[in-house]
This record gives C-alpha cells, sequence and structure tokens, in this order.
C-alpha cells in the first residue's frame, strides 16, 4: 500500500514568513510523529499524536511551532515567522502498534530552506 | 534522560570484508532498539529491530544489555549497502525515537 507522504517535498521561504508542512500517514495508523533533521541536531523528535490529541509537545523547539492532527489521518506542522536556524528537512513517521510490536515508517520529509 | 550513541560518523570497508557499526545507548528503562537505514536520496526506513531477532538483507544486531550495546553487524559487505545507518531508541511516554547521530557507510569495490 502507499506509504507515508508528506508535502511539499521542498520549500524555500524567507524569514518571517509563515509555513505550512504536510502528513499524509499510512492509512488505519493511528500514531503520527513530527521529527526534525538538521546538520547541526541530527534527527530530533518534535511531536506526536495519537488520534488528534497531542499528549506530548515537549520536543516542539520555540511557541513558534504547532502542529494538528484532523480525523485522526492528516496532519500538519506549522512554523510562524520562520527563522533560519529553521532550515531543516521535517520528516513525519506513522505507525501502528501490532501484537505488542510497534514500527515507525518515515515519509520522505520536507526540506524547509529559509533565506 | 535517554541517549543513543554512534561513535563512527564514517566508515569504509572493501567489498566482501566484514562491518561493524558500533551503537551504544543509555536508558534507565528496558530498551526497545532499531536500526534504520536511508540511502541516497531515498527516505529513512527500517533495517531491523531487536525484539524481531532477525537478519535483514545479511545484517544482524544483537541486544548486549551488560554493555549497553546494539552493533549492526555483516560478515561480508556488498557495495549496495553504502548508506547512511542509525541506530535509534523507543522511548517515553510518546514513545518517540531517539535517534544516534548516524553513521556513513561505504563500501569500495
Amino acid at each position: 500500500g502507499a506509504g507515508v507522504s508528506q508535502s511539499p517535498s521542498n520549500k524555500v521561504t524567507e524569514k518571517g514568513k509563515d509555513v505550512e508542512l504536510r502528513c499524509d500517514p499510512i492509512s488505519g495508523h493511528t500514531a503520527l510523529y513530527w521529527y526534525r533533521q538538521s546538520l547541526g541536531q541530527g534527527l530530533e523528535f518534535l511531536i506526536y499524536f495519537q488520534g488528534n490529541s497531542a499528549p506530548d509537545k515537549s520536543g516542539l523547539p520555540s511557541d513558534r511551532f504547532s502542529a494538528e492532527r484532523t480525523g485522526g489521518s492528516v496532519s500538519t506542522l506549522t512554523i510562524q515567522r520562520t527563522q533560519q536556524e529553521d532550515s531543516a528537512v521535517y520528516l513525519c513517521a506513522s505507525s501502528l502498534m501490532r501484537e505488542g510490536v510497534e514500527t515507525q515508517y518515515f515519509g520522505p520529509g520536507t526540506r524547509l530552506l529559509v533565506l | 534522560a535517554q541517549r543513543v550513541t554512534q561513535p563512527e560518523k564514517l566508515l569504509s570497508v572493501f567489498k566482501g570484508a566484514p562491518v561493524e557499526l558500533k551503537c551504544n545507548y543509555s536508558y534507565s528503562g528496558s530498551p526497545e532498539l532499531f536500526w534504520y537505514v536511508q540511502y541516497s536520496r531515498q527516505r529513512l526506513q527500517l533495517l531491523l529491530r531487536h525484539i524481531s531477532r532477525e537478519s535483514i538483507k545479511g545484517f544482524t544486531a544483537d541486544l548486549n544489555k551488560g554493555e549497553t550495546s546494539f552493533h549492526l553487524k555483516k560478515p561480508f559487505a556488498q557495495e549496495e549497502d553504502s548508506a547512511m545507518y542509525y541506530c535509534a531508541l523507543l522511548s517515553g511516554s510518546a514513545r518517540q525515537l531517539t535517534f544516534g547521530s548516524g553513521t556513513q557507510l561505504t563500501v569500495l569495490p
């Protein structure tokens, strides 16, 4: 079946502008994750959704970052007033717990460049 | 707090030679460990997980709780194994993955 998809694949924006990144998880996967992959920080966890709720927002780097998930499916990550240090690849993953085993499947990422 | 360490940023071996990518972790609970691989211009994908005790593409990894290690091994490396390898620990109430910094493996002809 189809894997996790993300859009756009690339985004170039100017400092101070807002951006919205989209993630379509694998159908039926209840958990959804956002990660960020940057040169200086490696792969870091941002936020997690179980269904539509986000019980853990501790990974969001600042209050300029927010995310929502609707209908237990699509999620959007919004970055307000972007800064150059926000430049990174933003990865989405979805997972399903089955018989006590959980595997996260990753999307191709959105490469964000803030000028 | 949990931590995953991959001490080698770059690793080069010749085709047919054994390869070992090191991973050490720090976690107070019972660890669930994974190896993910990212081939050039492809998405991050699961290679194997310790709980399944599987061998994928000839790779194996054994969890050693005494040494807090989860090294990835393959007896005979192939050129198509060249990729970035990440060791990851599943933890926390959010069950998020904590990744190591990755090891870029290059298998030379």
